[in-house]
């Protein structure tokens, strides 16, 4: 079975401050790895992906992730953090051939602080 | 292009009942998938549909199940509702089956 651990529950950062949220899952195949957004009062959306190839992925709003495969970690990082960002950030992995069946963290709350 | 519909947005039951959800994905997307969010439990996964067969299901008792119609709807169904089925009850789209979902805002029931 997989998991999925975001350690960080709660962040709180200044605006223009640097962004690192943690994410370690557990499975021993290979894996597809998300990031996955809930602004206050909209629904769940697709940040970021990674299925194979460059291990550093975009996605929007300026927000990054690196799938390190020795640790089975895929931090999500965003160079300079603007109150817009003030939302909750849901790491996700699905083993390949498993349909849309996937294994989310608990999630980490980030308030940005104008 | 619509979202992801989900009815009702809001409900209020009582133990014992039983509750149907519905969902209706982005349009052309054939995958329909459902997910709990409870703050203790964080996102589950209940059950996955595509072309009204059900693909995956979770670790959830035979008291949640669900279907799907030809036009890609899907509903789910609680039965015999207890005090902790009380959540936000997600139901997510896709064209594929690789884990990029779309989800809807979710219906929350309230289970006393």
């Amino acid at each position: 079975a997989q998991s999925v651990s975001q350690h960080n529950h709660h962040v709180i950062l200044s605006e223009a401050a640097s962004l690192e949220l943690g994410c370690n899952y557990s499975y021993g195949g290979t894996v597809n790895l998300f990031w996955y957004v809930q602004y206050p009062g909209q629904h769940l959306q697709l940040l970021l992906k990674y299925f194979s190839g460059d291990p550093l992925v975009k996605g929007i709003k300026g927000f990054e992730a690196e799938f390190i495969k020795s640790k089975f970690s895929f931090n999500l990082r965003k160079p300079s953090v603007q109150w817009s960002d003030t939302a909750e950030y849901f790491c996700a992995v699905n083993a390949r051939n498993a349909g849309n069946m996937l294994t989310f963290g608990g999630g980490t709350r980030l308030m940005v602080k104008p | 292009k619509a979202g992801v519909t989900q009815t009702p947005r809001y409900l209020i039951k009582t133990r014992g009942q039983q509750v149907t959800l519905s969902c209706s994905p982005i349009s052309g997307h054939r995958s329909v998938s459902w997910y709990q969010q409870t703050p203790g439990q964080g996102l589950q996964f209940l059950f996955e549909y595509f072309s009204e067969t059900q693909r995956n299901k979770g670790n959830f008792p035979g008291r949640f199940s669900g279907r799907q119609f030809s036009n890609s709807r899907s509903e789910m169904n609680v039965s015999t509702l207890e005090l902790g089925d009380s959540a936000l009850y997600l139901c997510a789209s896709s064209q594929g089956f690789t884990g990029e979902l779309f989800f809807g805002e979710g219906s929350r029931l309230t289970v006393l």
